[in-house]
């Protein structure tokens, strides 16, 4: 069974600082994989999404991820953070079956 | 174009009662998925509709069901609320391997 571990539930950076979300999922087989953001009572919005081209995903808002097989990691980062970034961060993947497998989420505090 | 939309935006049941939750597909998007958002839980898969079809429900009771309509909109129902059938419960329609995702709809069961 596919799993998404999301390392450290909260993260607080301060603005302009260097923001790394970790993520690492579990599978045999390399998944599609996707980073989530969600503001307070709202839906799931696409940050960005890996399926097998570059290693390397330039999402919206400024962030990206890297695709590491070796270590089954898909980091999410940005490099200088914005008051408006508060919010929580999912990672997820899906297989074959389509569904997607959600990590717990990282809830991101930023601070002036 | 028109995002995923769904409704109602808020519902507050008691135990016992049902439930009905709706989802309308962005448009030329066959499969819609439904994911349950609990408070201390996270987010679980709960079913998958295709063309009409339930292709995939995740670890739910039999009291969670739903259907696909012929215009790809989908129904979520919930019989016999519970309290912790308290969440936010979110839609997704699918293309090429991407699932966007509505605002939910926010049940509270007293």
């Amino acid at each position: 069974a596919q799993s998404v571990t999301q390392l450290g539930s909260h993260v607080s950076v301060s603005e302009g600082a260097l923001v790394l979300l970790r993520c690492n999922y579990s599978s045999s087989v390399p998944p599609y994989l996707f980073w989530y953001v969600q503001y307070p009572n709202q839906g799931l919005q696409l940050l960005l999404k890996y399926t097998s081209a570059a290693t390397l995903v330039k999402g919206i808002n400024g962030f990206e991820a890297e695709f590491k097989k070796s270590e089954t990691s898909f980091h999410l980062t940005k490099p200088s953070a914005h008051m408006s970034d508060a919010a929580e961060y999912f990672c997820a993947a899906t297989g074959t079956a389509s569904k997607l497998t959600f990590g717990t989420g990282t809830r991101l505090q930023v601070t002036l | 174009e028109a995002g995923v939309t769904q409704s109602p935006t808020h519902l507050i049941k008691t135990r016992g009662q049902q439930v009905t939750l709706r989802c309308s597909p962005i448009s030329g998007h066959t499969s819609v998925y439904w994911y349950q958002q609990a408070l201390g839980l996270g987010l679980q898969f709960l079913l998958w509709y295709d063309e009409g079809e339930e292709r995939n429900r995740g670890n739910f009771p039999p009291r969670f069901s739903g259907r696909q309509f012929p215009n790809y909109s989908s129904e979520l129902n919930v019989n016999a609320l519970e309290l912790e059938d308290s969440a936010l419960y979110l839609c997704a329609s699918s293309f090429s391997n991407e699932q966007f995702f509505g605002p939910g709809t926010r049940l509270t069961v007293l």
